[in-house]
């Protein structure tokens, strides 16, 4: 079955180290999106990709990036974690053939945690 | 300013009653909306949609009610279970934001037995 992966689901890292989630999704969608999860502030948009190539900044884009080199990944990278950057991350997609280009479903989470 | 907002941040019901989660939206331009189920150490799981040019869409025990004038949408849950103890979230597609979707803060549902 057609699904969205995330990896690690857990991590332990410490301030200013650089750290990659990965994310993989089997559907063949276009529109891939990352977020995190606080108490208190729901879920956020980080950084989106439209496709191949295309990446876009969403509202708490400081201190991430996303590169999209293929339709089925869209990995995130902390520069230089921070403590502010501990939280649960979760990565979606969204694209032509579900009931509807705009429904984005979503992975399992990665659980971040920064020392 | 612009939001997604819930009425309730928490809602406690019977087994088998049926519950009601509200969701306030801001922006008139907003024509697509989702609702989503997240249960403890997941993610977010698609429960039902509606565009608006709809005001209401029933699936499998859920009813969603869509009220462009006061700008409200509402989850309905038939014959509460405890398997619906959850968080849900109402999000908001705003038409000319390519597939961005705005979430609310959630409301925790539980369910008593």
């Amino acid at each position: 079955d057609a699904e969205i992966t995330q990896s690690p689901r857990h991590k332990i890292t410490e301030t200013g180290r650089q750290v990659t989630l990965a994310c993989h999704q089997t559907w063949n969608h276009n529109n891939m999106f990352w977020y995190r999860q606080d108490l208190g502030h729901g879920l956020r948009l980080i950084h989106y990709s439209y496709g191949v190539q295309d990446t876009n900044k969403g509202e708490v884009s400081d201190g991430y990036s996303v590169s999209r080199s293929n339709t089925e990944d869209l990995p995130l990278t902390l520069e230089s974690a921070a403590s502010s950057q501990t939280s649960v991350y979760f990565c979606a997609s969204s694209g032509v053939g579900f009931p509807s280009t705009d429904t984005q479903y979503f992975g399992p989470g990665t659980r971040l945690t920064v020392l | 300013g612009e939001s997604v907002g819930l009425h309730l941040p928490t809602l406690s019901v019977q087994e088998g009653d049926n519950s009601i989660i509200n969701c306030a939206y801001s922006n008139s331009a907003s024509d697509y909306f989702i609702w989503y189920k997240q249960e403890s150490g997941k993610g977010p799981q698609f429960i039902i949609d509606i565009r608006s040019n709809m005001d209401k869409r029933q699936g499998q025990r859920v009813t969603v009610l869509l009220n462009k004038t006061v700008k409200h949408l509402s989850l309905q849950i038939a014959a509460t279970q405890p398997g619906d103890s959850a968080v849900y979230f109402c999000a908001e597609n705003r038409g000319n934001q390519g597939g961005k979707l705005i979430f609310g803060q959630g409301t925790e549902l539980s369910v008593k037995p």
